[in-house]
Order: structure tokens, then C-alpha cells, then sequence
């Protein structure tokens, strides 16, 4: 039972234009859904987070959009630039403090110089 | 230490070996979990360790799978007779403790790459 999905295996776009990496979910008890980017061979890196009682975050060129009643969010990323390269991951936590996230699958992101 | 050290990055071993991963946290973090991302696949996660609170198990794959913490610091993941599906990258990670983990997520070790043959 997959509770936080990345559909999309992997996306490409071109440098400088808009990456949109998607993410959609099942459960209505996360409190706070979180992107983290992974590097070949480095540990994946905490990039932004949203709280389910906001609709959009802003932190420089990242963007996390929700829509809770889609149970959909989703990361922007303007403009590209080929270091955005990488493996991004979507994950949740539930609120009530299971103390653990979830994450999708992952979506592999190449930005084309 | 600066960030979450695993040791070692690299293992080789035949099926039916044990092997023991080891992961060093972010001083003062009290909350560490292991996870690993078999190939292709996400982050599938394992266990889950905060303060002196009995640990999550929830998802080790099979009772050949074990992992202990240590004064409340250095934690040790242990495979007994691996085999070939064990073969994963298993990375740990640590934050300041499970309250903040919606707002700041974990920081992430490297990684272990673990190849059964």
C-alpha cells in the first residue's frame, strides 16, 4: 500500500525553463510534506517542506503547491539549471508523531544545458 | 560530528554472511532511522530509534534483519545469511528529535552500498 506516490519515473526540460516534479498521496492525516533532492552516491538532502494547512511555500527558485483536496502536491522549480540534476523525492509525515516519513518512489530530473 | 557518518560506504559479501553497517548521528540528535533504496525503487524505510523509547521495527523485511543503538548515539544495522535481494544502498539518518521532523525532515548519511554476490 503505496501512501505517497511519484508517478513520473523521470523528467527532462530544458535550462531555463520550468521543472514540475509531481506528487500525490492517500493519507488525510499527514501534517507536513517535505522534498529532498538525492546526488549518485550522497544521502538525499532536505530542500523544503509545506505544512498541510498552507497551499503554496516559496524558498528562491523552489516551489512546493498543495491541494489537499486533490491530495496532490507538487515541487516548481524556476528557472532549471543543469546542478538541479538529480533524484527528487516526495515524502510526508503524519501528524500525531509516528516519528517517521514516508516517500515516493522518486523522479529522476535531468535539466539540458 | 558536522553531519550523519555511515561506515562503510562500500561492502561486497557472498550470501549467507553476516554484515554489520554502522551509522554515527548528528551530536545531539535524538531521534535516528534507517532506511534503504533498493534499485530502482524509493526509500523503503526499516527502523526507527527516538530517545530511550522502545524502537519502531515496523518495517525490517524479515526477523534476519536487526539494528540496536547504543547509548543513545551510534547505531549498528545488522543482516544475518544475507541474500542477494538484501542488496541495497542503506542509508541512515538522524534529526533533533521526531517533533520537528514535518518542519526541518532528517539529514541523511551517504550511505552504505551493500552487494550480495
Amino acid at each position: 500500500d503505496q501512501q505517497v506516490k511519484q508517478n513520473s519515473p523521470s523528467l527532462s526540460v530544458q535550462e531555463g525553463r520550468i521543472s514540475i516534479l509531481n506528487c500525490d498521496y492517500t493519507n488525510s492525516m499527514f501534517d507536513y510534506f517535505l522534498w529532498y533532492k538525492k546526488y549518485p552516491a550522497e544521502g538525499p538532502t532536505f530542500l523544503i517542506s509545506i505544512s498541510s494547512i498552507k497551499d503554496k511555500n516559496e524558498d528562491g527558485r523552489f516551489t512546493v503547491f498543495l491541494n489537499k483536496s486533490a491530495k496532490h502536491l507538487s515541487l516548481h522549480i524556476v528557472p532549471s539549471q543543469p546542478g538541479d540534476s538529480a533524484v527528487y523525492f516526495c515524502a510526508a509525515s503524519e501528524a500525531g508523531n509516528t516519528g517517521k516519513l514516508i516517500f515516493g518512489q522518486g523522479t529522476t530530473l535531468q535539466v539540458k544545458p | 560530528g558536522a553531519g550523519v557518518s555511515q561506515s562503510p560506504s562500500n561492502k561486497v559479501t557472498e550470501k549467507g554472511k553476516d554484515v554489520e553497517l554502522r551509522c554515527d548521528p548528528i551530536s545531539g540528535h535524538t531521534a535516528l532511522y534507517w532506511y534503504r533504496q533498493s534499485l530502482g525503487q524509493g526509500l523503503e524505510f526499516l527502523i526507527y530509534f527516538q530517545g530511550n523509547s522502545a524502537p519502531d521495527k515496523s518495517g525490517l523485511p524479515s526477523d534476519r534483519f536487526s539494528a540496536e543503538r547504543t547509548g543513545g548515539s551510534v547505531s549498528t544495522l545488522t543482516i544475518q545469511r544475507t541474500q542477494q535481494e538484501d542488496s541495497a544502498v542503506y542509508l541512515c539518518a538522524s534529526s533533533l528529535d521526531a517533533k520537528t521532523l514535518g518542519r526541518y525532515g532528517y539529514t541523511f548519511g551517504s550511505g552504505t552500498r551493500l552487494t550480495v554476490v
